[in-house]
This record gives C-alpha cells, structure tokens and sequence, in this order.
C-alpha cells in the first residue's frame, strides 16, 4: 500500500522553462512533507519542504504547493536549468513518527 | 562540515553469509535513521535511533535485521545470512534532535550473489 505516490516516472523539458513534479498521498496523518534531489551515487539532498498548516513555501527558484484537501503536492522549478536534473523524491512525515514515507522518484531531465 | 558517511560504498557478497554496514552522522545529531532503496523503489524506512536507544524498528524486515549505535554517533547495521532480495542501496540519514529535516549520506550498495 503506497502511502506516497509520484505517478510519473520521468519529466522533460526545456531549459528556461518550468518543470512541475506531483505528488500524491493517502494518509491524513501526515503534517509534514519534503522534497529531496537525488543524483546517481549520491544520497539523497534535501530541497525544500511545507508543513500542513501552510499551503505555499517558496525557496528561489524552487516553489511547493500543498492541497490538503485533495492530498496532493507539487514542486516548481522556474527557470529551470540543465544542472537540475536528476531524480526527485517526495517524502512525507506522519504526526508522532519521525520516519519519512517516500514516493519512487520523478527523473526529470531538462534539456539545454 | 563533514558530512554524513557510510563504508563501505560497495559490498558483494554470497547468499547466507552476515554482512555491517557503518554510518557515520553529522556531529552532533542525535537522531539517526536507516532506509533503504531497491531498484527503481522510493527509500524505505529501517528503523530510527534517538541517542543510542531505537524507539522505532518498525521497518525491519525480518529478524535478520538489527542495528545498533554506540556513543550517540555511530551505528552499525547487520545482515545475517543475507538473501538476494537484501541486494538494495543501503542509506543513512541524520537530524538535529527536533528537526524533520534529514541529512542523507551516499549509501552503500549491497549485491548478494
């Protein structure tokens, strides 16, 4: 049962323009959620996260926007940049657990 | 500052044999975690370590698995005789105390032939 979901395995697009990656969950428990950027042989980085009480969080390029009521976020890199490529997780955080939940992962790829 | 590590970065190993996995966190964190991630998965939950006590392993597979930390820094997972479905990439990860967010080190890749 996949709490978390990322239903598109891979993004592309072209460089300057904005890349939008979605996320979907099931459980209402969750009160907090995160994006993380993944390169081949590395660990995951994190990027940029939202709390439930918030709807919006914005970090330069980088935007994420949470609907609660549809369980459902999504990240928005603008401009984007062919050094934003890589792999993106979605990861969620239950209330009274500190264990994140993540999605399989978005590989977008933007193209010079 | 440094951040987190793990060794070894590559392990091979043969079915049924116990194999360690060591990571390193960033100073002063006390909050530990193990995920791993299977080919073309997302990052799945291991356990968690507050200090040197675990108050969540609910992620554990089977009782194969067991992990420990020592001195509130470093901690050691073991796998005793490993199966092919452990082959995964093994991560570590590290908190400050209160904070959601975590710090992931580069992982190990473990292939059990």
């Amino acid at each position: 049962d996949q709490q978390v979901k990322q239903n598109s395995p891979s993004l592309s697009v072209q460089e300057g323009r904005i890349s939008i990656l979605n996320c979907d969950y099931t459980n209402s428990m969750f009160d907090y959620f995160l994006w993380y950027k993944k390169y081949p042989a590395e660990g995951p980085t994190f990027l940029i996260s939202i709390s439930s009480i918030k709807d919006k969080n914005e970090d330069g390029r980088f935007t994420v926007f949470l609907n609660k009521s549809a369980k459902h976020l999504s990240l928005h890199i603008v401009p984007s940049q062919p050094g934003d490529s890589a792999v993106y997780f979605c990861a969620a955080k239950d209330t009274g657990r500190r264990a994140l939940t993540f999605g399989s992962g978005t590989r977008l790829q933007v193209q010079p | 500052g440094a951040g987190v590590s793990q060794s070894p970065s590559n392990k091979v190993t043969e079915k049924g044999k116990d194999v360690e996995l060591r990571c390193d966190p960033i100073s002063g964190h006390t909050a530990l975690y193990w995920y791993r991630q299977s080919l073309g998965q997302g990052l799945e939950f291991l356990i968690y370590f507050q200090g040197n006590s675990a108050p969540d392993k609910s992620g554990l597979p089977s009782d194969r698995f067991s992990a420990e930390r020592t001195g509130g820094s470093v901690s050691t997972l073991t796998i005793q005789r490993t199966q092919q479905e452990d082959s995964a990439v093994y991560l570590c990860a590290s908190s400050l105390g209160g904070s959601n967010e975590q710090f992931f080190g580069p992982g190990t890749r473990l292939t059990v032939l």
